[in-house]
């Protein structure tokens, strides 16, 4: 069966720098999470996405941002990188709003800043 | 604000033993309760799924309860293998509309070594 896919597995940037990370989700899933966890820590929320319109917001940074486009593919967008970004970036995916639905989880986005 | 609490932090037993994990919450107003695997530099596995007007769920060898008026789940791992290693999360989410952090509110996590 047909799993949520990130990309990239691996990206490393360096200070101040710009990072795109993608997700596909599920096909018919139309709710897409972003999850943060850092190292040693749990996954923290960050911004949700259902049927394309931003759902709910979590401890998502100023200087991050993210969509949902027409495909129902989401890009969470980073900018000026810090050293704190460096972390393992998750993205899920439901069908429906998400309340009572299970989450799906993609294998992530390791985030390396130097 | 949601707080969730896993216990034991690790633990290692010897294959075949069965075993609970324990996870606690301070917010009893949760709309379900999901226990998810992680393996080292991998993704979130899903587990079990537990709506909070049910009391367990099932699935092969793993069994989930819910006592949300007390605020507690448990994760019961019967005849543990080597291949269940991992670190398994609790997470809650709450009610539509409720205070708090929207999206899934996680534990730290079980560290789960079992021995060959």
């Amino acid at each position: 069966a047909a799993g949520v896919i990130q990309s990239p597995r691996h990206l490393i940037k360096e200070k101040r720098e710009t990072a795109t990370l993608k997700c596909y989700p599920i096909p018919r899933h139309d709710t897409v999470y972003w999850y943060q966890q850092g190292p040693g820590q749990d996954p923290q929320f960050l911004i949700s996405f259902y049927e394309k319109m931003q759902s709910d917001k979590g401890s998502i940074p100023d200087r991050f941002s993210a969509q949902q486009f027409s495909d129902y593919h989401s890009e969470l967008n980073m900018s000026s990188l810090e050293l704190g970004d460096s972390a393992l970036y998750f993205c899920a995916s439901s069908l429906g709003s998400g309340w009572g639905e299970k989450l799906f989880f993609g294998s992530g986005t390791q985030l390396s800043v130097l | 604000k949601q707080e969730v609490t896993q216990i034991p932090a690790a633990l290692s037993v010897p294959e075949g033993e069965n075993l609970v994990l324990n996870c606690s919450f301070t917010d009893s107003a949760i709309y379900n309760l999901q226990w998810f695997r992680q393996d080292p530099g991998k993704g979130l596995t899903s587990l079990l799924l537990i709506q909070s007007s049910q009391r367990e769920q099932t699935s092969g060898r793993l069994n989930a309860s819910l006592d949300k008026s007390s605020g507690r789940s448990t994760l019961y791992i019967a005849a543990s293998q080597p291949g269940d290693s991992a670190t398994y999360l609790c997470a809650v989410i709450g009610l539509p509309g409720g205070g708090g952090a929207d999206g899934l509110t996680f534990g730290k996590g079980t560290h789960l070594i079992i021995q060959p």
